[in-house]
């Protein structure tokens, strides 16, 4: 069993849709959670930083979290042709080195 | 947010050849860097972690004399690809900590290298 899963896609909505973007992890060691976005060809880009149950919003973004199902969610309202890309969520105990999900790559159709 | 450089964004090189990379914090000291590795479609896989003034530490089945990290100086590490084959063909990505995030493993990326080996 891997580490940390999420759903591959790809996945394709519409402008101005609600996106719903989620992990879900085995070691419940790890503590904190981030969300990267990753352009095609480029390195990832920092979107969210969560270290407790609940929610976190920024913008059009929420991070959710819920330690105890060991489940991560992204949630992008009124999504743009611009968040087209493919979104990691990164997972880490405390000791540096990053886990990251596989990835999701989303594609908001215009 | 801080700023990490990458360079050279695109390498192709012949087989036997070494290639170097270079990974720069541009505006914060990082004591410690990392590199990872993508496969297309894939999600980053962590290669080292490159601590500033020591030897780095390689993740489970990653030869340290294939590639050879050098961390000497508070903003500067780079991945040499000794002896590169087709098989090290890949997306490199290095990022690094920015002290300002103290307390929060907080990672910030270069744009990565395309290394094609012919």
């Amino acid at each position: 069993q891997k580490e940390v899963e999420q759903d591959p896609g790809p996945l394709s909505v519409p402008e101005g849709a609600i996106v719903s973007l989620n992990c879900t992890y085995s070691n419940s060691a790890f503590q904190y959670f981030m969300w990267y976005r990753q352009y095609s060809r480029k390195g990832p880009e920092l979107l969210m930083y969560t270290y407790s149950s609940g929610n976190k919003e920024d913008g059009r973004f929420t991070a959710q979290v819920d330690k105890s199902s060991k489940y991560i969610s992204l949630f992008i309202r009124d999504s743009q042709p611009s968040d087209s890309a493919t979104y990691l969520c990164a997972l880490d105990t405390g000791r540096r080195a990053l886990t990251f999900g596989s990835g999701t790559r989303l594609q908001v159709q215009p | 947010g801080a700023v990490v450089s990458q360079h050279p964004s695109r390498v192709i090189c012949k087989s036997g050849t070494s290639v170097k990379i270079e990974c720069r914090s541009l505006d914060f000291q990082a004591t410690t860097m990392f590199w990872y590795r993508q496969f297309p479609k894939k999600s980053l896989m962590l290669m080292a972690t490159s601590n500033e003034g020591s030897k780095a530490t390689y993740e489970q089945g990653v030869e340290k004399d294939k590639f050879l990290i050098n961390h000497a100086s508070l903003t500067l590490s780079t991945l040499t690809v000794t002896s590169a084959h087709p098989e090290d063909s890949s997306f490199y990505i290095c990022s690094a900590n920015s002290p300002a995030s103290t307390g929060k493993n907080i990672q910030y990326f270069g744009a990565g290298t395309r290394l094609s080996v012919l």
